[in-house]
């Protein structure tokens, strides 16, 4: 059955650095998502993005996030100067179409110390 | 902002026992409500949906209730097993835009 990958499954990073995480999504889907879940908290959305374009983002996704689907498989979000605050699980998601169930892969876990 | 209500944020059932889970979502152009179960250290996996045009829908042990006057949907799962055991949240969207989630059930089924 096909699925949504991520890697790194986590990673720790320093305050200020950049990171990047990438996902590749189920292969014919053309709508990809980003969410982040606090340790304990809800699954937050981040962004969605279709045909190589931002469509549509929240609150959360300021300045220091971006999107890129940088070939025909990969899908990666970059956060580029961290904060403490953006310890987290990053999840990438995809849909066939926008009001399709969205499939997630496992996350990664973000440390930022 | 829109926001999705959970309750309760932990529910332990005996295993045979029926669980409900209960959502309340604040936007009324919200028309697609999906539940999802998530596994420790695993991402949340789709169990069953709705949209707004139908009430209610089911799915061998689990069935999900809507009632959009009142904007409440729920979670049914009957005959619970161990292995139902998990986070389950619910969400709400507007043709699958802004995806918002429920603060999740930590749901415990004891054997």
């Amino acid at each position: 059955e096909p699925e949504v990958t991520q890697t790194p499954s986590h990673q720790v990073t320093q305050m200020g650095q950049e990171v990047i995480l990438r996902c590749v999504p189920i292969s014919n889907h053309l709508y990809f998502y980003w969410y982040r879940q606090i340790l304990g908290q809800k699954v937050e959305f981040l962004v969605s993005f279709y045909n190589n374009e931002i469509s549509e983002k929240s609150e959360i996704f300021d300045d220091q996030f971006s999107v890129e689907r940088p070939d025909g498989s990969n899908f990666t979000l970059k956060i580029r100067s961290t904060k403490l605050e953006d310890s987290a699980m990053y999840f990438c998601a995809s849909s066939a179409d926008r009001a399709e169930t969205q499939y997630f892969g496992p996350g990664t876990r973000l440390l930022v110390l | 902002g829109e926001n999705v209500e959970q309750h309760p944020s932990t529910l332990s059932v005996q295993e045979g026992d029926s669980a409900v889970i209960k959502c309340t979502y604040s936007d009324s152009a919200s028309n697609y409500f999906p539940w999802y179960k998530q596994e420790l250290g695993k991402g949340p996996q789709l169990i069953i949906d709705i949209r707004s045009n139908v009430g209610e829908k089911k799915d061998q042990r689990i069935a999900v209730t809507l009632n959009k006057t009142a904007k409440h949907f729920s979670l049914h799962i009957t005959e619970t097993q161990p292995e139902d055991s998990a986070v389950y949240f619910c969400a709400a969207s507007h043709e699958g835009f802004k995806t918002i989630f429920g603060a999740g059930t930590r749901l415990f089924v004891k054997a």
